[in-house]
């Protein structure tokens, strides 16, 4: 049964990068049918897909975030990461890592993460 | 403000049926295929419809889907009090170049 868990820090100060990491078990991130997302969920709002990346580590980013972000992949160890630079308060959200049904990064995502809060203050 | 529109609300009594409503234009639904999420706070979002109108393995036929034009919505028959969560319509913007969502739609079972 595919897993995937999400780690990293709980609090960032604003200007600083944001750094998660998405663990995949049950299964092999080192695969030609699936890109691995990120989808962020601010308190109180909708989903916001931030990109997805292919095993290969090519990557596609929501263009309102691509100056910011970046997305990589680490087949031998199974996941993949983001950074999310210069953050501010507009940040703050809940971030989960999801796996795309597909291998052309538009969804959907049939396994997702828990999800993790990143709060985003001095 | 979310690229699909989806009322903040709906609610029903166990039992009856309910319908969510995702309006988006014609550079999303219209031309891209739309799925659905269920989530309950605190736990992983499930994909509940993809390609408009098809079930994952181990979803219950009471949940349907269906499109329109640029707008696409969820039925969900024989409700009950476990369906409560949040439920997100997903699809593909061609002119954003861009996965977006629906604000999210807030089922209360009575």
């Amino acid at each position: 049964q595919l897993q995937l868990q999400e780690s990293g820090p709980g609090l960032v100060k604003p200007s600083e990068t944001l750094s998660l990491t998405c663990t995949v078990s049950g299964g092999s991130i080192d695969t030609n049918t699936n890109f691995w997302g990120w989808v962020r969920q601010p308190p109180g709002k909708g989903l916001e897909w931030i990109g997805s990346i292919y095993y290969t580590g090519t990557a596609s980013y929501n263009p309102s975030l691509r100056s910011r972000v970046t997305i990589t992949v680490d087949t031998s160890d199974n996941h993949f990461s983001l950074r999310l630079s210069s953050v501010t308060a507009a940040d703050t959200a809940i971030y989960f890592c999801a796996r795309d049904s597909y291998s052309l990064a538009r969804g959907p995502f049939d396994n997702w993460g828990q999800g993790t809060l990143v709060t985003v203050s001095s | 403000q979310s690229v699909l529109t989806q009322p903040p609300s709906v609610s029903a009594a166990p039992g009856q049926r309910v319908t969510i409503s995702c309006s988006g234009s014609s550079s999303n639904i219209e031309n891209n295929y739309v799925s659905w999420y269920q989530h309950l706070p605190g736990t992983a979002p499930k994909l509940l419809i993809y390609e408009n109108n098809k079930r994952p393995s181990g979803i219950p036929d009471r949940f349907s889907g269906s499109k329109s034009g640029t707008s696409a919505t969820l039925g969900i028959t024989g409700l009950q009090t476990g369906d409560e969560a949040d439920y997100y319509c997903g699809t593909w913007d061609s002119s954003l170049s861009a996965v977006v969502f629906g604000g999210g739609t807030k089922l209360t079972v009575l």
